[in-house]
Order: structure tokens, then sequence, then C-alpha cells
């Protein structure tokens, strides 16, 4: 079964410029996280979907994020524009239907964001 | 809210001898689930152990071990007989019991470097 994918692995854009983070879930997976690293400091919750739904967004930082997960695959992450204290790690996970401790979530390697 | 503290921002333990990271959270809930991470280098994140906040004995995988203090509210990791593999950064975790939302709630990490 392959694990949760991230594309970039790495990005390094100017302030000002758009940048789109993808996540590949599980297959199968209806739950999807994105959480951000801020250098340094803890991991933060951005959102959760299910399916294509947000669950929960409550850590969205600004209307500069905007995620979608169209037919509740994949999800994009697309920051517009970035400014420098967007730099960080995103990471995203994934887990099975239903909100249980045994639906561990499974974590991508995360996508490295730096902005200049 | 709820929050994590991981007061040790870097360990290093021998090979084959044992080790302890600190974890202290605050909530006000009585039900929760408490986790530890680990992310080796370059390497997405894996959860290591689990415990549920209202059974009382501590939970146990193979060489890792927890030491839950619910009125304390601490939750530290021991593991047991070092390996070279386990050098990674582990964070604590914490995760509501509502079932509005299943968030993460993380420390800021604690880089273990474990020498042969």
């Amino acid at each position: 079964e392959a694990g949760v994918t991230q594309f970039p692995s790495h990005s390094v854009i100017e302030k000002g410029q758009t940048v789109t983070l993808r996540c590949d879930p599980i297959s199968g997976h209806d739950n999807l996280y994105w959480y951000r690293r801020v250098m340094g400091k803890e991991i933060k919750f951005l959102l959760h979907f299910v399916k294509e739904s947000k669950q929960d967004e409550s850590g969205m930082p600004n209307n500069r994020f905007l995620a979608e997960r169209t037919g509740g695959t994949y999800s994009t992450l697309k920051v517009q524009p970035a400014e420098l204290e967007d730099s960080g790690v995103y990471f995203c996970a994934s887990s099975r239907r239903g909100l249980s401790s045994y639906n561990e979530q499974f974590f991508g390697p995360g996508t490295r964001l730096t902005v200049l | 809210a709820q929050t994590v503290t991981q007061s040790q921002p870097e360990m290093s333990v021998q090979e084959a001898e044992t080790v302890t990271l600190s974890c202290t959270y605050d909530t006000s809930e009585s039900d929760y689930y408490l986790f530890w991470y680990k992310q080796p280098p370059s390497r997405q994140m894996i959860l290591v152990i689990r415990q549920e906040a209202y059974k009382q004995q501590n939970a146990t995988e193979n060489r890792f071990s927890v030491n839950f203090q619910k009125a304390a509210k601490s939750f530290s990791l021991k593991i047991s007989d070092s390996q070279l593999g386990d050098a990674a950064m582990y964070f604590c975790a914490y995760r509501t019991l509502s079932y509005n939302t299943d968030k993460l709630i993380f420390g800021t990490g604690t880089r273990l470097q474990v020498f042969p």
C-alpha cells in the first residue's frame, strides 16, 4: 500500500509569488489533513477534509491560503501571495473514515517551503 | 485551548541505554488521546505509541513505553535498549475525544541523537 505522498518536496519562491502544494492520501482514506511546522516551533493544524468537504478549517492562518480537495481524492494547498512568514514544512496526513483514536493519521514526508 | 509542551529540544543517548523524553500538556477535558510520533531524518512521521486517557495502564510497544500521569498532565516516552535507528525528532501530540474534530495538537519536538 502506497503511503501519503506530497509534491514538491522542496519549493523556493520569492515573496509575492504563488505556490501550490499537492498531497495524495492513502487510497480509500476519506480524511485528509494539512499541518504546518514553522522552524523550531510546534506542528500546527491547518485544516481537515472529509472527502471533498472541509470539516474543520480553524487553523488556516488567513485568506492567502486556499485548500481544495476536488473529487475527494488528492488535495492542493495554494498560497497566494506568499509572505516570508509562510516558510516552513507543510505536512499532509490521511486517515480512514470516522473520528476515532484507531483511525491513525498517516503522514506524508512534507513539503519544505522557503519564501525569500 | 489545549497545549502541549516538550521542554527538551535535544536529547542524546548511548546505544543500548535508556532515555526518557518529557511531555506535558494542558487541558480541561477528562477524556482524550495522547500520542508520540517519530520523524526520522528526511522521512515521514510515524506513530510510535498512543494512550487513551481513560486507561490507567501505561501503553507499551516493544522497546517504547510511556509514563502517563493524568493528574500531573505528564506523558513521557521511555526508549529502552536504544538503537541507532531511534535517532529522530520525536513529537508529543494530543487529540480531543470530541467527535467534531480529530486534529492533533503537537509539541515543538525533541531531537534524539543516539551515539554508538
